[in-house]
């Protein structure tokens, strides 16, 4: 079983649509988890990061952890075309370590 | 501007060639890390260092090889044994080696890598 699960989509949706894309997690060790955006040919950019259990919003973005489900979910408000790209999940490898282990993306696709 | 830089951004290997993928931040971070990115698959670990002078294996290491002279570089050399290179490479940093410490990973854009 892989550390961190996402489906993979791809997802379409619509301009100015709430999208909600999700992860599953195994380990209940590690309370700190990032989302990555990823656009195409580039490296992955830091979108936002949330310890432990709840809510954290930046703008149109809200990271939400559910440590009960084991679930970590990252809602989009208001999409846009600009959205469009790939959405990493992640988590630390193991403690001690620094390195990251990743879902396998979800791939966004945003129509104007 | 602070950042990472990887280079070459496209490269082609010849059957049993070693090849060089440079990677450079300034960014003044501790730790460094390179990851493998194959189609439609997370992100997969090859080797990290969290000093100078020091790395480890990740989860996929074999046919690789790393070197950590200096806090700005961490080149990643793809050998001849590595059978199948055909991927997309990313070097990332963070800030801190402090057990408890999460600072969040930067990653330059990428090196991709074919077979000729």
């Amino acid at each position: 079983q892989k550390e961190v699960e996402q489906d993979p989509g791809p997802l379409s949706v619509p301009e100015g649509a709430i999208v909600s894309l999700n992860c599953t997690y195994s380990n209940s060790a590690f309370q700190y988890f990032m989302w990555y955006r990823q656009y195409s040919r580039k490296g992955p950019e830091l979108l936002m990061y949330t310890y432990s259990s709840g809510n954290k919003e930046d703008g149109r973005f809200t990271a939400q952890v559910d440590k009960s489900s084991k679930y970590i979910s990252l809602f989009i408000r208001d999409s846009q075309p600009s959205d469009s790209a790939t959405y990493l999940c992640a988590r630390p490898l193991d403690t001690g370590r620094r390195a990251l282990t990743f879902g396998s993306g979800t791939r966004l696709q945003v129509q104007p | 501007d602070g950042g990472i830089t990887q280079s070459p951004k496209y490269l082609f290997r010849k059957e049993g060639q070693n090849v060089t993928l440079s990677c450079e931040q300034n960014l003044n971070h501790d730790a460094m890390y390179w990851y493998r990115q194959d189609p439609g698959q997370g992100l997969r670990l090859i080797y990290y260092s969290q000093i100078v002078n020091d790395f480890q294996k990740g989860d996929i290491a074999e046919g690789y090889s790393v070197s950590r002279e200096k806090k700005e570089s961490f080149p990643l050399t793809v050998t001849s044994a590595q059978k199948n290179p055909t991927a997309f490479y990313l070097c990332a940093s963070s800030g801190s080696t402090g057990a408890g410490s999460n600072q969040p990973q930067h990653f330059g854009d990428g090196t991709r890598l074919s077979i000729l």
